[in-house]
């Protein structure tokens, strides 16, 4: 059971550069969460999915867009990468039960230059 | 989302007990708090969640009084691997697909 994993760990991009973040969960959560994180601050959301082939915006869409064709995928993309966005990603995922716990990846340090 | 606040930092030394307070006056009557931790280069770790009273577990009590506006984290006997960002974050309901909305937390620092 690896939980919440992302992928790549790193990632250099030059401006006007296109990549995709992925982030995949064992859990058969339904909910799934995309936040950045700059320094000294905390998180911000970006976007977020209540299930398979739904997505919906957060606080700081702009930029960004995101897919979840499969329940335990949460594809996050920019299109054309902009020195802003530097940042560390975190996806999350949850599944309300006892408690509304929302599981954490180990993060995504991207750097637009 | 309600709005919290909570003290940018605080420093402890090595079994001691940290009470981090939060400031949460415009809480929903729906809302539950919760409580995250951050270590440097990890995503945050879920503590501890409680809607009225006191709710305790493995790692930390969370004291919540009658009027819901504040709540209060309880570290008992911390250690240095105790050190990290802790997030007060209320919300998180059915109704708003249970959002997080992360400030920027208290930076809890324990000294030998």
């Amino acid at each position: 059971n690896a939980g919440v994993t992302q992928t790549p760990k790193f990632r250099v991009l030059k401006t006007g550069q296109s990549m995709t973040l992925l982030c995949a969960q064992d859990m058969n959560h339904e909910y799934m969460y995309w936040y950045r994180q700059d320094p000294g601050m905390g998180l911000r959301l970006i976007h977020y999915s209540v299930g398979e082939g739904t997505t919906a915006k957060g606080e700081v869409p702009d930029g960004y867009n995101v897919s979840r064709l499969k329940k335990q995928n949460f594809l996050l993309g920019l299109e054309s990468a902009a020195p802003s966005q530097t940042s560390v990603y975190f996806c999350a995922s949850l599944s309300p039960g006892a408690t509304y716990e929302q599981y954490f990846g180990p993060g995504t340090r991207l750097t637009v230059t | 989302l309600a709005k919290t606040t909570q003290p940018i930092s605080m420093d402890s030394y090595e079994g001691q007990e940290v009470n981090i307070t939060c400031s949460h006056n415009n809480i929903a009557t729906n809302d539950y708090i919760t409580w995250y931790q951050q270590f440097p280069s990890q995503g945050p770790r879920f503590i501890i969640q409680g809607y009225k009273t006191k709710v305790t577990n493995e790692v930390a009590s969370l004291f919540i009084p009658a009027d819901r506006k504040s709540s209060t984290l309880s570290l008992p006997r911390v250690s240095l691997s105790d050190t990290a960002v802790y997030y007060c974050l209320v919300g998180a309901t059915p109704s708003n697909d249970y959002k997080l909305s992360f400030g920027a937390g208290t930076t809890v620092t324990v000294r030998a």
